[in-house]
């Protein structure tokens, strides 16, 4: 079946420093990738996709790579704030009216 | 409207009566998703409507638990005789059905059983 594991966390970071957040995924054919975050209090809002093998999803800093051949998307950012301390989901979708599959999330906390 | 708006924002309920939780998805949005949220918790999935299709209600934890979207667009989703371990954020999301579109989320129903 369709799977996605990621980093469960709590992953703890100085301002500044240097994010990965690891997405592996497992899944027939080719699906659309997400990353979604979840700020404190908050409802979940899209991050960033990527619709194809190779294709980048960036937004706000961050950065996905859609890698095929280690079916991983994982998420990157190069310089941390503090606002960006939240929960973030990696998600597929497989193919015309199919449904989400998330990953467990990842807490993410930034010390100032 | 412009987002997916979910109603009550927060319920509170006696153990044992039922309640119902409203989600209305964005116009035009044939898919809409039903998840939970416990404290500190990932998503779990309950139901996924989509279109005409039959649901699939893999997800819900017992029979206490059903949902039914009318006309294709609003769905409720009833927990009857609640118990304390419902206790739990209700999110609500839709989107359109190609699969490399992304769904959107509501502010969720916290519900709180005591």
């Amino acid at each position: 079946g369709n799977s996605v594991t990621q980093m469960e966390g709590p992953v703890t970071l100085s301002e500044e420093a240097f994010l990965t957040i690891n997405c592996t995924y497992t899944a027939t054919g080719y699906p659309s990738l997400f990353w979604y975050v979840q700020y404190p209090g908050e409802g979940l809002q899209l991050l960033l996709k990527a619709t194809k093998a190779d294709d980048k999803g960036s937004n706000k800093g961050f950065e996905a790579t859609y890698r095929k051949e280690t079916t991983s998307f994982h998420l990157e950012k190069g310089s941390v704030q503090v606002s960006d301390s939240a929960v973030y989901f990696c998600a597929l979708r497989r193919n015309y009216g199919q449904n989400f599959v998330f990953g467990p999330g990842t807490r993410l906390s930034v010390l100032p | 409207g412009a987002g997916v708006s979910q109603s009550p924002s927060n319920k509170v309920t006696e153990k044992g009566k039922d309640v119902e939780l409203r989600c209305d998805p964005i116009s035009g949005h044939t898919a809409l998703y039903w998840y939970r949220q416990s404290l500190g918790q990932g998503l779990e999935f309950l139901i996924y409507f989509q279109g005409n299709s039959a649901p699939d209600k893999s997800g819900l934890p017992s029979d206490r638990f059903s949902a039914e979207r009318t006309g294709g667009s609003v769905s409720t989703l009833t927990i009857q005789r609640t118990q304390q371990e419902d206790s739990a954020v209700y999110l609500c999301a839709s989107s359109l059905a190609q699969g490399y579109t992304e769904a959107f989320f509501g502010q969720g129903t916290r519900l709180t059983v005591v």
